[in-house]
């Protein structure tokens, strides 16, 4: 099984800024099958890029995804007020399927 | 408006039984793997259990195997997770999740299982 750490846990940032995410995978993940996703409270994950660093239907270009082998991040280069959420990796490359622990963008 | 809309979850005692229901609507539920993710409060993201379209090609997590059961009813437009011998750990929000691009990119709402005595 694959285990996904993103780092850092917890990113306390201002609109405006730039966050950076992380997440590395124990092993290599096949063809860059990576994906990030954002959580909201109380509402279901929203697919933001998938194969690493493609931008899913509607997601805007402040989003960007790179990386690969075993490190990709997920940038967003100007926070918006309604980007502050939690962002799951996920590798959709190996079975099982697995999900990184999550990383939380909080205002500061 | 494609959309995934579950039901079904509910209180129930360890060791007892649930379905799970997923109505699909908007697109061709037939061409698309098809998933289940759960979510226990306060944590993150947990893959359960996948089926391919025409139902042939199944998998499970560890931790469900054995229990639980996918199905699917193409002629329904839905999808299934029968869950059985359910324990204090399996307590989450359910999604019903579509495949696409090999990523998830329609979720359900969610429907929450609580397992408790």
């Amino acid at each position: 099984e694959i285990v996904l750490t993103q780092s850092p846990g917890t990113l306390s940032l201002s609109p405006g800024e730039r966050a950076t995410l992380s997440c590395r995978a124990s092993q290599s993940v096949t063809s860059r099958y990576l994906a990030w996703y954002q959580q909201k409270p109380g509402q279901a994950p929203r697919l933001l890029i998938y194969d690493a660093y493609r931008r899913a239907t509607g997601i805007p270009d402040r989003f960007s995804g790179g990386g690969s082998d075993s490190d990709f991040t997920l940038t967003i280069s100007r926070l918006e007020p309604e980007d502050f959420a939690v962002y799951y990796c996920q590798q959709y490359g190996s079975s099982p399927l697995t999900f990184g622990g999550g990383a939380k963008v909080e205002i500061k | 408006e494609v959309q995934l809309v579950e039901s079904g979850g509910g209180l129930v005692q360890p060791g007892g039984s649930l379905r799970l229901s997923c109505a699909a609507s908007g697109f061709t539920f037939s061409s698309y793997w098809m998933h289940w993710v759960r979510q226990a409060p306060g944590t993150g993201l947990e893959w359960v259990s996948r089926m391919n379209s025409d139902g042939y090609s199944i998998s499970y997590a560890d931790s469900v195997k054995g229990r639980f059961t996918i199905s699917r009813d193409n002629a329904k437009n839905t999808l299934y997770l029968q869950m059985n011998s359910l324990r204090a750990e399996d307590t989450a929000v359910y999604y019903c999740v579509r495949q696409s691009t090999r990523a998830f990119d329609i979720w359900g709402q969610g429907t929450l299982v609580t397992v408790s005595s």
